[in-house]
């Protein structure tokens, strides 16, 4: 079965400084893979998706994600933070090879970005 | 277009009581999730439906109920609410079950 781990639990950063959600997921076919991004207080939002072509993808809010297929990973990236982007992060990964739809999304635990001034 | 809404918003309720929560989308969507959400578990799926009239089991299923009579709407009932159901309460939708989900706002339930 698929399985996801976000590698950080709470990432602690300061505003304007890089950033990086670490996600590694358990499969050597192909998948697609998601970060969504939760606010304080609110449901989840899609923040980008992977689901084929190029290996960089590009997201709201001016973060990225690069899927690597060799070391099964999907980290999540920013180059200069703000305040506003404290936030529980999810990574989460779908099997296309799944046709049950009640088990083809999983999801990690999340990170949790705090972002100070 | 409201995208995927929730009813209530925040409920307490006494161990014993029942309620329902409500989801209504209004994407045309196929399927439709009820998670929960707790400190440090990250989301768990309960029920989940793939079409109007079916329902089928999640990951954490015990204790809930569902049905989805409409398309538009997912309704998770629990019969006898323990404190062990309190959490925030998460509806979903999407047109392909191998795709983008969008949630609604959450439900918090604060089970005595």
């Amino acid at each position: 079965a698929q399985s996801v781990t976000q590698l950080d639990s709470q990432v602690p950063v300061f505003e304007e400084a890089p950033v990086e959600l670490r996600c590694n997921y358990s499969s050597s076919v192909s998948v697609y893979l998601f970060w969504y991004v939760q606010y304080p207080n609110q449901g989840l939002q899609l923040l980008l998706k992977y689901l084929s072509g190029s290996t960089l993808v590009k997201g709201i809010n001016g973060f990225e994600a690069e899927f690597n297929k060799s070391q099964t990973s999907f980290h999540l990236r920013k180059p200069s933070v703000h305040i506003s982007d404290t936030a529980e992060y999810f990574c989460a990964v779908s099997d296309p090879r799944i046709n049950q739809a009640g088990t083809a999304l999983i999801f990690g635990k999340g990170t949790t970005l705090s972002v100070s001034s | 277009n409201a995208g995927v809404t929730q009813t209530p918003k925040f409920r307490v309720l006494k161990t014993g009581q029942s309620m329902t929560l409500l989801c209504a989308q209004d994407m045309n969507h196929e399927y439709m999730y009820w998670y929960r959400q707790d400190p440090g578990m990250g989301l768990r799926l309960i029920h989940y439906s793939v079409g109007e009239g079916t329902t089928a089991k999640g990951e954490v299923p015990d204790g809930y109920n569902v049905s989805r009579l409409k398309k538009q709407n997912f309704l998770l009932g629990l019969e006898s609410a323990a404190p062990s159901q309190t959490s925030v309460y998460f509806c979903a939708s999407t047109r392909d079950f191998q795709e983008t989900q969008y949630f609604g706002p959450g439900t918090r339930l604060l089970v005595l």
